[in-house]
């Protein structure tokens, strides 16, 4: 198995501009989850999904966020318009079950000018 | 407020010893308990999660302790290597999704 799969994995875009990021979770998982990393607050859990369905999305910093989950292998998380405090890592990452062991793709960096 | 305390401080040890790292938490009664390791540059690893009835886990040269009453984790690296260097994350569970700390960059010299 390939893991779990973002792209892209660096973003550079300016102020106002729509972000879309993807992530394909592990085949057989029924979990999904998005996370933001930034030095100064840490890993955040912005959204998680189960068996597609979204479960919690609190941690949506504000209607400027987005998040998808059509069907068990694919997930987008949209930004739009971005701002430059939206600069930061983005995680996507999936497991067996709700509450198991997570296993987390490489990220996206993004960087909003 | 709720609040998960990793040591913000670097950890500097010599190869072979151990490495304990603590992680502290306030207004939560976790079901359960995760560590972390990140490299820099990649998303974090799994490594061992223990759960509420359980005092101690082991898996090979890594242990872990949970202590509800302290309200605390302890994460044990024995005869560490310097391919140990990374940064360590706690993530405690709070009823179906994990709240992470900020982790506590461990660097073993040789």
């Amino acid at each position: 198995d390939a893991g779990v799969i973002q792209s892209p994995r660096h973003e550079v875009t300016e102020m106002g501009q729509e972000v879309t990021l993807r992530c394909k979770p592990i085949s057989g998982h029924n979990s999904l989850f998005w996370y933001r990393q930034t030095m100064m607050r840490g890993l955040e859990l912005l959204i998680y999904f189960n068996n597609n369905v979204p479960i919690d999305d609190s941690g949506m910093p504000e209607d400027r966020f987005s998040a998808k989950m059509p069907n068990a292998s694919f997930s987008t998380l949209k930004i739009q318009p971005s701002e430059p405090r939206d600069s930061a890592v983005y995680f996507c990452a999936s497991s067996w079950e709700r509450d198991g062991e997570q296993f987390f793709g490489p990220g996206t960096r993004l960087t909003v000018l | 407020s709720q609040k998960i305390e990793q040591n913000s401080e670097a950890l500097n040890i010599q190869e072979g010893k151990t490495a304990t790292l603590t992680c502290n938490y306030t207004n939560y009664s976790p079901a359960y308990l995760q560590w972390y390791r990140q490299d820099p540059g990649r998303g974090p690893v799994f490594l061992l999660l223990i759960r509420e009835n359980e005092k101690e886990k082991r898996k090979e040269r890594l242990k872990v302790t949970f202590d509800t009453t302290l309200k605390q984790s302890l994460f044990h690296i024995t005869a560490s290597q310097p391919a140990d260097s990374a940064t360590y994350l706690c993530a405690l569970d709070t009823g179906g999704k994990l709240i992470f700390g900020q982790g506590t960059t461990l660097q073993v010299k040789p």
